[in-house]
């Protein structure tokens, strides 16, 4: 149990377009997912705490605008990475914790790794 | 500012030896310390800790939180290379549902 799947895995795309990452928990409900990013050989960083049914917090220094985040339902989130630029290539992240349970273990995706040319 | 801090930031041992990977952290409102390994892609659950002094164990990894230090160790004995990977650890606060990872240590298992 407790699998959480992101969507695309790898996606390669132009330099001003937009680029949307689903993750869904497949088989529990998370009213919380986060969104994390990592570059190459480094850990991974908070970009953003996804809620169900109202606005995400970001962490200091992401831009919202940027990175427009929705989480529509209790076992989906996305993150849309507006007009895009090569220094958004990374590796993004999601993470979600099983509302049915009290316990705080994060399940984490498999990753979506991006490439802005 | 909350911090989270990994040693070393790489390790090369051999095969059979025994490894032990430090986290030190620096946060108001501390509530709980994880364990995550990362190979290739998404970290994976190891541990959880929220007392001190309470050893976690699952198989040849085990883990202790030191609350008064401020600090946890993951130990791993016996090593084989399928240990290696970097081995992250995060923190959870009581002022919110986030974690912050520290720098994480890259492991590397020689045969």
């Amino acid at each position: 149990g407790a699998v959480v799947s992101q969507h695309p895995s790898r996606v390669i795309c132009k330099s001003g377009t937009s680029v949307k990452i689903e993750c869904r928990s497949l088989d529990f409900q998370a009213t919380t997912m986060f969104w994390y990013r990592q570059f190459p050989k480094q850990s991974l960083m908070l970009m953003a705490t996804s809620n169900e049914g109202s606005k995400a917090t970001y962490e200091q220094g992401v831009e919202k605008d940027k990175f427009l985040i929705n989480h529509a339902s209790l076992t989906l989130s996305t993150l849309t990475v507006t007009s895009a630029h090569p220094e958004d290539s990374s590796f993004y992240i999601c993470s979600a914790r099983d509302s049915g349970r009290d316990e705080e273990t994060q399940y984490f995706g498999p990753g979506t790794r991006l490439l802005v040319l | 500012e909350d911090k989270v801090v990994q040693s070393p930031l790489s390790l090369v041992v051999h095969e059979g030896d025994t490894v032990t990977l430090n986290c030190s952290y620096e946060v108001t409102n501390f509530r709980s310390l994880l364990w995550y390994k990362q190979e290739k892609k998404a970290p994976t659950f190891l541990f959880m800790l929220t007392s001190s002094g309470i050893e976690k164990k699952s198989g040849r990894l085990s883990s202790i939180l030191d609350k008064k230090e401020l600090f946890s160790i993951l130990n791993i004995t016996a090593t084989q290379t399928g240990d290696s990977a970097v081995y992250l650890c995060a923190v959870g606060l009581n002022t919110g549902n986030q974690f912050y990872f520290g720098t994480g240590t890259s492991l590397t298992v020689i045969p």
